[in-house]
């Protein structure tokens, strides 16, 4: 199994360019989570989604938006990149069972490094 | 709100040394406590958890026990070694249901010398 791989894993925009990154996962887990890690502030939560064709907003989702239009890949878009997500992101999932997470291990990806001139 | 607070880092130690990396949390209802690490390069993976008061969690070689009286869950590991230079971050849930998201405290760096 490869876990929960994410592409690309660096990436170099100018402001107001478009982006998405794609992470996938093939451990058939219902939750999926993009974070992002910036120095100081350690992992913030920017949107999940608890399955397939949902999707809820985190603790930072502005400037981003997401699907889940397969159980098995979560994209995060970026409209137009500003300086402030200059940032490293990351992928997770979890298992479920009958619905709920609680409690269970997520599983990272190894993360994008994106820089926004 | 939910929050955790971790010692500021960065730390470096002897080889062997004893480690304590300090975690406290202000949380609603009934957390769930997690030690995550982050290799160089490498994404976030579990070290261990907790997920009630007094519960013990424990994997290669460390430990840390939820002390739901003093709010901490503090992670120690009696003789490191180099290869656990890291990141460690705790974290939890708030343990409601329908609730899954991790709250991070800011990470910890650990730097052991040979």
């Amino acid at each position: 199994n490869a876990g929960v791989t994410q592409t690309p894993k660096f990436r170099v925009l100018k402001t107001g360019q478009s982006m998405t990154l794609l992470c996938a996962q093939d451990m058939n887990h219902e939750y999926m989570y993009w974070y992002r890690q910036d120095p100081g502030m350690g992992l913030r939560l920017i949107h999940y989604s608890v399955g397939e064709g949902t999707t809820a907003k985190g603790e930072v989702p502005d400037g981003y938006n997401v699907s889940r239009l397969k159980k098995q890949n979560f994209l995060l878009g970026l409209e137009s990149a500003a300086p402030s997500q200059t940032s490293v992101y990351f992928c997770a999932s979890s298992y479920s069972f009958k619905g709920l997470a609680l409690n269970n291990e997520q599983f990272f990806g190894p993360g994008t490094r994106l820089t926004v001139l | 709100g939910n929050s955790v607070t971790q010692m500021e880092g960065p730390v470096t130690l002897s080889e062997e040394a004893f480690l304590t990396i300090n975690c406290t949390y202000t949380a609603t209802g009934y957390p769930s406590l997690f030690w995550y690490v982050q290799y160089p390069g490498e994404g976030l993976q579990l070290l261990l958890k907790a997920t009630k008061a007094d519960d013990k969690g424990s994997n290669k070689g460390f430990e840390a026990t939820y002390r739901k009286e003093t709010t901490s869950f503090h992670l120690e590991k009696g003789s490191v070694q180099v290869s656990d230079s890291a990141v460690y971050f705790c974290a939890l849930t708030d343990g409601s249901f329908g609730n899954e998201k991790l709250t991070f405290g800011t990470g910890t760096r650990l730097t052991i010398i040979p």
